[in-house]
């Protein structure tokens, strides 16, 4: 079974700049994450997706950040303008809602560096 | 949002040591996943505890979850080098259809050969 695909796995621009990033969530999972991660600390929840509707965007900052996940699929994470505080890791995760069990598989990550 | 703390936040221990790292809240939780992140790499999940007081054993790693479902502990036993990484705990809660999760402040634990 394929894992959680992200790409790019490693994305650096200036600050200002626009930046996008890509998930494909394992086959059949209907809820999609996406995390922000500091460095050493817990992901931080950004979006939450079940099928292509949003379950929790609270801590989504909506001035600068989007996301959609149009086909119930995949889905695009974007930030414009960038900020030099959104350097961190991003991750995506899924999973298939087993009950109270919320076991989730992330992918590698992304990586943004701005400058 | 449901609030996380895990302690210790950095762990260095010889190998051989026996650690235990804590997880702990004032909110109740359906369920908590315990985490382990390597430099690089997504979080992979370790453990799930369901029950007030359940145990779990992975080899020589055992995770409890509190009898009130707002906490939980990791034990491990013979650290070894591979057990290097960020340790997170995760708590599901809420109602209805939708479960949201948060996840802990992360203990980040190196075991020296």
């Amino acid at each position: 079974e394929a894992g959680v695909a992200q790409s790019p796995r490693y994305k650096i621009i200036e600050k200002r700049q626009s930046v996008a990033f890509w998930c494909n969530p394992i086959s059949g999972h209907a809820t999609l994450y996406w995390y922000q991660q500091i460095l050493g600390q817990g992901p931080k929840l950004l979006i939450q997706f079940q099928n292509n509707g949003v379950v929790d965007d609270s801590q989504l900052p909506k001035d600068r950040f989007s996301a959609e996940r149009l086909k119930g699929v995949d889905s695009t994470l974007k930030i414009q303008p960038a900020k030099l505080e959104d350097s961190a890791v991003y991750l995506c995760a899924s999973n298939e809602r087993l009950g109270p069990r919320y076991e989730q598989y992330f992918g590698p990550g992304t990586r943004l560096t701005v400058t | 949002t449901q609030l996380l703390e895990q302690s210790p936040q950095f762990l260095s221990i010889q190998e051989g040591e026996n650690l235990t790292v804590y997880c702990n809240s004032s909110s109740v939780f359906s369920s908590l996943q315990w985490y382990r992140q390597e430099p690089g790499e997504g979080p992979v999940l370790l453990v799930t505890v369901v029950t007030g007081g359940e145990v779990k054993k992975l080899k020589r790693l055992t995770f409890q979850f509190g009898d009130a479902r707002k906490d939980s502990s990791l034990h491990i036993t013979a650290a070894q080098p591979g057990d290097t990484g960020l340790y997170l705990c995760a708590g599901a809660y809420g109602s209805g259809g939708y479960q949201k999760v948060t996840f802990g402040t992360g203990t980040k634990l190196q075991v020296i050969p």
